[in-house]
């Protein structure tokens, strides 16, 4: 069946450093790759996605790579801040329906 | 995300007693949906909706029931029958067409013993 794949399932960085979390999906289909950041007790937050006809889309720190060949898409956080600390969520989508991975739990350490 | 509300933001019931979370969006979106979260896990569909007065089910619907009667509204019951319903629940809504974008209310956080 459809799943997402998620890794790592948490991730210590030093503030300064980048992080870089990887996602790999099933569906040939999938065409929508959100990536949300779900800070203790909230709700997710839409923090960038990306569409199949793009490789790679930036917005400030935060980036994403897709590779539609091996169906893996990444994020990649630079100049990482405390603030980035979180459960971050990959998801693919061919239709209205999400496949979420598993998360990852980032610490960015002062 | 402003405009999705869930309430209440915590509720308690007994075992054996249906409960009913709310979610209202004022977006004007078409799509709306159920997700569950449990502790440490990812979001795991319970139910969607395209269009009002239709709806299918996600990956755990069983011990669930929705109703979509209003474009603005889609209250969950979570039914005697769900064996494990403590878990954050969370609504989401988004467009319709070429975009898939969901946004996500606060959640419920429901407790049942």
């Amino acid at each position: 069946g459809e799943n997402v794949e998620q890794h790592p399932s948490t991730l210590s960085v030093q503030e300064g450093d980048s992080a870089v979390i990887k996602c790999t999906y099933s569906d040939s289909a999938s065409n929508y790759f959100p990536w949300y950041k779900q800070e203790l007790g909230k709700r997710p937050q839409l923090i960038i996605d990306i569409r199949s006809n793009v490789g790679e889309k930036k917005d400030q720190r935060i980036a994403v790579t897709l590779n539609k060949t091996a169906k893996h898409f990444s994020l990649h956080i630079t100049e990482t801040q405390p603030e980035d600390s979180a459960v971050y969520f990959c998801a693919e989508s061919g239709t209205y329906k999400y496949i979420f991975g598993t998360g990852t739990r980032l610490k960015v350490l002062a | 995300d402003g405009g999705i509300t869930q309430s209440p933001k915590y509720l308690f019931r007994k075992e054996g007693q249906n409960v009913t979370l709310s979610c209202e969006q004022n977006l004007n979106h078409d799509a709306m949906y159920w997700y569950r979260q449990d502790p440490g896990q990812g979001l795991r569909l319970i139910y969607y909706s395209q269009i009002v007065n239709d709806f299918q089910k996600g990956d755990i619907a069983e011990g669930y029931s929705v109703s979509r009667e209003k474009k603005e509204s889609f209250p969950l019951t979570v039914t005697s029958a769900q064996k494990n319903p403590t878990a954050f629940y969370l609504c989401a809504s988004g467009p319709v067409g070429s975009s898939y974008e969901q946004y996500f209310g606060p959640g419920t956080r429901l407790t049942v013993t």
